[in-house]
């Protein structure tokens, strides 16, 4: 257990649903964030958030809208999504939040999402 | 290419064994972190070695760093069954800001019993 919990951990959704990824970590750490794993491809940064406030958006399309009501917190909303962004969506944190270097990152277990 | 790319994409060995799996990468780093990956899990940190560090160690763990072949090398010793999974390499670039990891496709790593 690295301290990061996400849910669900799997789900199906249709391409006109709309659902919620929720990521919590119990490290006391100021930074979160949302990556993307996609078969055959890097894991691909989405959203950073350092002390509830989003510091980085790395062109993600709208439908995905991520939410940090507070450090511990962070939530990806999705709606309308399409089938290729069927993939493993990663929640991960680290104690400083915007500091250099970059931290280590702590990472929860992920959840399967299938768009069909 | 992209920033932190591993070779080999796939190792097959016996247990007992070493395994080695390099990374390479194009920009002027910070550190670089070695990362692992069970099947459809999440990522652990395994070890960071900084920019002005050559080598470092950590239980089975043995990483290197060469700056001026913007290069690292992860080599696992005495491997086990229980090693078999995707290791990642993750850099983190002066030229960037915030707090940003650039992750490589990864070496999976198979451990034969």
């Amino acid at each position: 257990e690295t301290g990061v919990t996400q849910t669900p951990r799997h789900l199906v959704m249709g391409m006109t649903n709309k659902k919620s990824l929720k990521c919590e970590q119990h490290l006391g750490h100021n930074a979160m964030y949302w990556y993307k794993q996609s078969a055959k491809k890097p894991l691909e940064l989405m959203f950073v958030y350092n002390f509830k406030e989003q510091t980085e958006n790395n062109s993600v399309p709208s439908r995905f809208s991520p939410e940090c009501p507070n450090s511990s917190h962070l939530f990806l909303h999705l709606h309308t999504l399409q089938p290729e962004d069927s993939a493993l969506y990663l929640c991960a944190s680290s104690l400083r939040g915007g500091g250099r270097p970059t931290d280590t990152q702590y990472f929860g277990p992920g959840t399967r999402l299938t768009v069909l | 290419s992209q920033q932190g790319e591993e070779d080999p994409q796939a190792l097959s060995i016996q247990e007992g064994e070493n395994a080695t799996m390099n990374c390479s990468y194009k920009t002027s780093i910070n550190n670089l972190q070695w990362y692992r990956q069970n099947s459809g899990r999440g990522l652990v940190h395994l070890i960071l070695i900084r920019s002005n560090e050559r080598e470092k160690h950590s239980g089975r763990l043995r990483v290197t760093l060469d700056t001026s072949k913007k290069s690292s090398s992860l080599l696992i010793t005495a491997s086990r069954a229980a090693d078999t999974a995707s290791y990642f390499c993750a850099t983190d670039a002066e030229e960037t800001s915030g707090s940003r990891l650039t992750f490589g496709e990864g070496t999976q790593l198979t451990v034969n019993p």
